[in-house]
């Protein structure tokens, strides 16, 4: 079974630029997630979609960034424009159904994004 | 809001020693306790979960405690060996706002030197 696949692995991008991630969660997981590590700090909450919907877009720092999740697979999250600040580790996570207890998020490799 | 707190930041042990990574949560409704070991270049990998209905876990040379009083938590590596080395993350699962995110710890870097 293939993991959550992300895309690009890096990029390096000039501020006032746009990007955009892609994330493939694990075939079958209706929960996806994205997070971000800044700076060597603690692995920070950006949102969670279930299928489709936003179920939780708490964590999303400003309205710079825009995720979707169409016909609920993979997803993106776009940052337009970038900022500075905005440059670190983004990853993805999947897992099964929540109602079913299942917990257990499954994390990607990230892509590291640099923004100069 | 909701935090975790994780010690040490960074820990350097012996091939073969103990090691002992502990966290602290801030939201007593937290009820998954999920850790993480995140090798250089690598995604996190879950490597052991607890939760709130078990005071301890097992797998190998891998355990977890959970204290819900004092909403404490640690992992317990035992005969630690080169390929331990690695940053570990402790987490928690929040409910502010929504559910079922993770709330994470600035991590630990152990070095296990042989």
């Amino acid at each position: 079974e293939a993991g959550v696949t992300q895309f690009p692995s890096h990029s390096v991008i000039e501020k006032g630029q746009t990007v955009t991630l892609r994330c493939d969660p694990i075939s079958g997981h209706d929960n996806l997630y994205w997070y971000r590590r800044v700076m060597g700090k603690e692995i920070k909450f950006l949102l969670h979609f279930v299928k489709e919907s936003k179920q939780d877009e708490s964590g999303m720092p400003n309205n710079r960034f825009l995720a979707e999740r169409t016909g609920g697979t993979y997803s993106t999250l776009k940052v337009q424009p970038a900022e500075l600040e905005d440059s670190g580790v983004y990853f993805c996570a999947s897992s099964l159904k929540t109602g079913r207890g299942s917990y257990e998020q499954y994390f990607g490799p990230g892509t590291r994004l640099t923004v100069t | 809001g909701e935090n975790v707190e994780q010690h040490p930041s960074t820990l350097s042990v012996q091939e073969g020693d103990s090691a002992v990574i502990k966290c602290t949560y801030s939201d007593s409704a937290s009820n998954y306790f999920p850790w993480y070991k995140q090798e250089l270049g690598k995604r996190p990998q879950l490597i052991i979960d607890i939760r709130s209905n078990v005071g301890e876990k097992k797998d190998q040379r891998i355990a977890v405690t959970l204290n819900k009083t004092a909403k404490h938590f640690s992992l317990h590596i035992t005969e630690t060996q080169p390929e331990d080395s690695a940053v570990y993350f402790c987490a928690a699962r929040g409910f502010s706002g929504g559910y079922n995110k993770l709330i994470f710890g600035a991590g630990t870097r152990l070095a296990v030197h042989p």
